[in-house]
């Protein structure tokens, strides 16, 4: 069972230039999430999903989009890198009424 | 707005010894969870622990377990008997009423041998 998988692992950008995170989960899970990892941080969420079809806005959404057109992927996007987007990304996901998060293992974005 | 903080950047201690990590928040809310994350070098999440705060008794799990004091808005966590496995990055976590999560800057542990 693969759990929550996010590719790519590591990516370098430019700025300006555009990319897009995947995150594909296994477990039917509603519930998905994309955060941002930064040093001396806590966890910050850009946006979240309650469902196929459905995204809102988290603590910090500017400069990212994301869709969530299949249950299963959420898909996290820069339109136009900039370099304080360099962050370790995390996708998490859970079931309807559940309080703990399954968690990807990370994806390094350095933006030049 | 809720907030969560944990006031030590960095730990230590000896193999076999016993450490706490500590942890407040800030609420108005009456209902909610607390937990403890752990992140190895591997960078993966992984949940340690939780608390539901209207749970007086404390959760243990194995070798770790929480000191948690409503009144105070303090949620510690002891690890005992200390093995190498244990080095990571702790991280304390609030749950808000309508599910989000409200995360601390972390801890980092070190084990020594």
């Amino acid at each position: 069972n693969a759990g929550v998988t996010q590719t790519p692992k590591f990516r370098v950008l430019k700025t300006g230039q555009s990319m897009t995170l995947l995150c594909a989960q296994d477990m039917n899970h509603e519930y998905m999430y994309w955060y941002r990892q930064d040093p001396g941080m806590g966890l910050r969420l850009i946006h979240y999903s309650v469902g196929e079809g459905t995204t809102a806005k988290g603590e910090v959404p500017d400069g990212y989009n994301v869709s969530r057109l299949k249950k299963q992927n959420f898909l996290l996007g820069l339109e136009s890198a900039a370099p304080s987007q360099t962050s370790v990304y995390f996708c998490a996901s859970r079931v309807s009424g559940a309080n703990v998060l399954t968690f990807g293992a990370g994806s390094r974005l350095t933006v030049l | 707005a809720q907030t969560v903080t944990q006031s030590q950047p960095e730990m230590s201690v000896q193999e076999a010894e016993t450490v706490t990590l500590s942890c407040t928040y800030d609420t108005s809310e009456s209902d909610y969870y607390l937990f403890w994350y752990k992140q190895p070098p591997s960078r993966q999440m992984i949940l340690v622990i939780r608390q539901e705060a209207y749970k007086q008794q404390n959760a243990t799990e194995n070798r770790f377990s929480v000191n948690f004091q409503k009144a105070a808005k303090s949620f510690s966590l002891k690890i005992s008997d200390s093995q190498l496995g244990d080095a990571a990055m702790y991280f304390c976590a609030y749950r808000t009423t309508n599910y989000q999560l409200i995360w601390g800057a972390g801890t980092k542990l070190i084990i020594k041998p």
